[in-house]
């Protein structure tokens, strides 16, 4: 059971945007920044978003970020079949003090 | 650019430890403007973070680890290193190490590495 909390699974046709959300609580999310990865099969997680809406250099706008109260979202725009992946958010969480990340969203574009 | 990359057993039997190291290359663990992070995914389920160890060799790892972790990190090598003891089949995952912020509070995991499978099995 992730700290965080995101759906299992998320899905959308090219061209459509879709949103994944992230829930937290006032130990964690309310109070850091959330940040935001990409992660396909046998590769390393590529960090998407930072900061809960900034985007690293050579991430296209299409992936955006926002965050309010305890929970954060991730949103994808003009959604192409290589955004097909599983999508983790992650903050640091001041009670437990360690890092926490949720459960993941496998998307799927069909 | 920089890249890490892991080694290390692939296959450890319980009850023994488990050792795995990130080699860093484009830039360098001494700096100072980074943490070293260790992060695993057992197969199946979500990312777990292990701990971080910053090059003065101060440490801090996941409460719920039971002080099984040990992080180092070796500053001419450039690479730092995760030692976890008295492993049983749950500590079967993807092991990442990643560069983290100086400020854990505040900061995210720009670099990861590709990811290591150490399989815990008799």
């Amino acid at each position: 059971q992730s700290v965080l909390t995101q759906p299992l699974s998320a899905s959308g046709t090219p061209g459509q945007r879709v949103t994944i959300s992230c829930s937290g609580s006032t130990s964690n999310i309310e109070f850091n920044p959330v940040s935001w990865y990409q992660h396909l099969p046998r590769t390393a997680p590529k960090l998407l978003v930072y900061h809960s809406n900034q985007r690293p250099s050579g991430v296209p706008d299409r992936f955006s970020g926002s965050k309010s109260g305890t929970s954060a979202s991730l949103a994808i725009s003009g959604l192409q079949p290589e955004d097909e992946a599983d999508y983790y958010c992650a903050t640091w969480d001041d009670s437990l003090n360690n890092w926490v990340f949720g459960g993941g969203t496998k998307l799927t574009v069909l | 650019q920089m890249q890490l990359q892991e080694s290390g057993s692939g296959l450890v039997k319980p009850s023994q430890t488990l050792s795995l190291t990130c080699a860093v290359s484009g830039g360098s663990i001494s700096s100072g403007d980074y943490s070293w992070s260790w992060i695993r995914q057992p197969l199946g389920k979500g990312l777990e973070w292990i701990g971080y160890i910053y090059y003065t060799k101060n440490t801090h790892y996941n409460p719920s680890l039971k002080s099984r972790g040990t992080i180092s990190v070796d500053t001419s090598k450039n690479q730092f290193s995760l030692k976890l003891s008295s492993v049983t089949a749950a500590d079967t995952a993807v092991y990442y190490c990643a560069r983290g912020p100086i400020d854990l509070t505040l900061g995210y995991f720009d670099y990861w590495g590709q990811g290591a499978l150490v399989t815990v099995s008799s």
